[in-house]
């Protein structure tokens, strides 16, 4: 069965970073774009990054854009997401979520999903 | 504010068919093909349409997808207390991102 675990979600001040991580296992990761979509409290869906199978191809939204950086080792079957400059409206839980295919573009889906773990950015 | 227009609240009472729209523009659903996720309080999503129309394993028939021009619908036929649920669409961006629908609570009545 595919199971993806977050880990990493705290709760940090302001400008302050962090790196979530997610372990994957039931499926050939490697084969997989993967990506990061978050929630915050009370709020609707929101994509921040994807990362191509390979790890050769990111794309991030303009919210996180040169603050967050996905990355990927296939050889332990992770995804990582490094936080920089976190600020009070990245306050969200963050889901890893695993595309149905390697590309993770028009005509793809998210096909599994984690549990999600909780990032808190307050003073 | 979300770039996929969705009805913030949907109910019926049990039975009933009901349909929730998910609005965007040519850049996104007019020429992309959209996903919709099931959610439920505390909950992960869970895929419950993908490609516009297709169900994967599992999801039962009395759940369809439609897509017609910059618009998607997901309805809802014999609607069961268990359906009550927040339902996203999701759709690619032609600006290289992917878009979701602000979320649409159903409740059953």
């Amino acid at each position: 069965d595919v199971q993806l675990l977050e880990s990493g979600g705290g709760l940090v001040q302001p400008g302050g970073s962090l790196r979530l991580s997610c372990a994957a296992s039931g499926f050939k990761f490697s084969n997989y774009a993967m990506s990061w979509v978050r929630q915050a409290p009370g709020k609707g869906l929101q994509w921040v990054s994807l990362i191509s199978g390979s790890g050769g191809r990111t794309y991030d939204a303009d919210s996180v854009k040169g603050r967050f950086t996905i990355s990927r080792d296939n050889s332990k079957k992770t995804l990582y997401l490094q936080m920089n400059s976190l600020r009070v409206e990245d306050t969200a839980v963050y889901y890893c979520a695993k595309w149905k295919y390697s590309s993770g573009w028009s005509g793809d889906w998210v096909d599994y999903w984690g549990q999600g773990v909780l990032v808190t950015v307050s003073s | 504010q979300s770039v996929l227009t969705q009805p913030p609240s949907v109910s019926g009472t049990p039975g009933q068919r009901v349909t929730i729209s998910c609005s965007g523009t040519s850049s996104n659903i007019g020429s992309n093909t959209v996903n919709w996720y099931q959610q439920f309080p505390g909950a992960a999503p869970k895929l419950l349409i993908y490609s516009n129309n297709q169900r994967p394993s599992g999801v039962p028939d009395r759940f369809s997808g439609s897509q017609s021009g910059t618009s998607a619908s997901l309805a809802i036929s014999g609607l069961q207390s268990e359906d009550e649920a927040d339902y996203y669409c999701a759709a690619w961006d032609d600006s290289v991102n992917w878009v979701f629908g602000g979320g649409t609570k159903l409740t059953v009545l």
